[in-house]
Parts: C-alpha cells; structure tokens; sequence
C-alpha cells in the first residue's frame, strides 16, 4: 500500500499570499497518477488537479500541480478567500487507492 | 447529481443498503465508486465499479462484506453492506470517475454523502 504523507498539517496564510502544499509518497506512483482534492466543511470533496498537474474542469489557473514520482506539489498562487479549506492528496496508480491525511490552510 | 440515501443506525454483524441517484451526465459512460470518511477524519477508497458492471475493485477492509452494484437503465448505484462492524461508521460518498469509459479511480462528482453509524 502506498502511504501519502502531507504537510504541514496547517497552513496559516492571508489572502493574497502563495500557498504551496506538499504531498510525499512511500513509492514511487505509477505515471504519476496523482490527484489533489479541495474540501469545506460540510461539503464533499472536490476535485482540483489530476495527472499530478491537469487542472480539472473549472478550477481556477491559480491552482497548479507539480511533481513525480514520490514527490509533488500544489500551489495556490494567490489564495482568494474561498480557497481557505482542507487538501488531500490521492493516488490512483495501484490499489488500494490511497489519500494523505489532509492539509489545512487557514486565514492567518 | 448525484444523491445518496439509506444510511442510518445499524446494530453490529447487520446490514445496510446504500443507493445513489446519478442525474446530468450518461451514467452507463462512466465507472462508479464509493469512498468513505470518518467525520473530521481522512478519506478513504471502499469500492469501484465499471460502466458495464464487469469490474468491481474492493479495499482489503470491505473485500467479502460490501458489493457494489449498480443499475444503468435507471442511473443508479448500490453498496450492499453485510457484517457491518463500528469501524464501518463513516459518512459514505458516491462518486463519479473523472475518465470516459475506464476505471481512472479518481473522481470529478461526489454526492453529499450518507452517514452509516454502526453501533449497539
């Protein structure tokens, strides 16, 4: 099983700030297939990058993703106050298809 | 588009059946999944589906209790859970894939999720 570590665990930043979120793999995740994840509380997840770098349907160009192999990124440009959430990372190149523990970014 | 239903206060060892409604895209187009989460905990994958029904994946922790299942011609997917156990209690989420016609095991629509609580 591939174990995703996150961090930090928190994030305090304001608005208008870069954000820059780390998602650390146990082994190395086939053609990095590797998707980030937005969630609000009392929302369902939503997806934000796939392919470790492929923005999905309507996510703002201010999120990007970068990375392969056991180490990738998701940046946040310039965070807007929406975007003040929990992050999770998750692979899809083997089963069981694993998430990381979360990354919360919260107004500093 | 997707809206689950059926979940509840169920005794250790029962079962439970969850359903999800899918409307605004071609359901028979897309493979199916469920995923889990504990309030304020993580998430994690429980099951998948093909769009034809001829591939269904299980998490090592369901494999043998839960079967998914789903109906094209009515746009609907089913998770019948048996053997229930309290580690089972979770908010549970119906999910889209986000590729055509393969399994690509992540998911572009999520429903709001049904909350199962497994106890005594």
């Amino acid at each position: 099983e591939i174990v995703l570590t996150q961090s930090p665990g928190t994030l305090s930043l304001s608005p208008g700030e870069r954000a820059t979120l780390t998602c650390r793999a146990s082994q190395s995740v086939t053609s990095s297939f590797l998707a980030w994840y937005q969630q609000k509380p009392g929302q369902a997840p939503r997806l934000l990058i796939f392919g470790a770098s492929t923005r999905a349907t309507g996510i703002p160009a201010r999120f990007s993703g970068s990375g392969s192999g056991t180490d990738f990124t998701l940046t946040i440009s310039r965070l807007e106050p929406e975007d003040f959430a929990v992050y999770y990372c998750q692979q899809y190149g083997g089963s069981p298809y694993t998430f990381g523990q979360g990354t919360k970014v919260e107004i500093k | 588009q997707l809206v689950e239903s059926g979940g509840g206060l169920v005794q250790p060892g029962r079962s439970l059946r969850l359903s999800c409604a899918a409307s605004g895209f071609t359901f028979d187009d897309y493979a199916m999944h469920w995923v889990r989460q504990v309030p304020g905990k993580g998430l994690e994958w429980v099951c998948s589906i093909s769009w034809n029904s001829g591939n269904r994946h299980y998490a090592d922790s369901v494999r043998g209790r839960f079967t998914i299942s789903r109906d094209n011609a009515k746009g609907s997917l089913h998770l019948q859970m048996d053997s229930l156990r309290a580690d089972d209690t979770a908010l549970y989420y119906c999910a889209k894939d986000n590729d055509w016609g393969s399994l690509g095991y992540h998911f572009d629509c999520w429903g709001h999720g049904t909350l199962v609580t497994v106890s005594s």
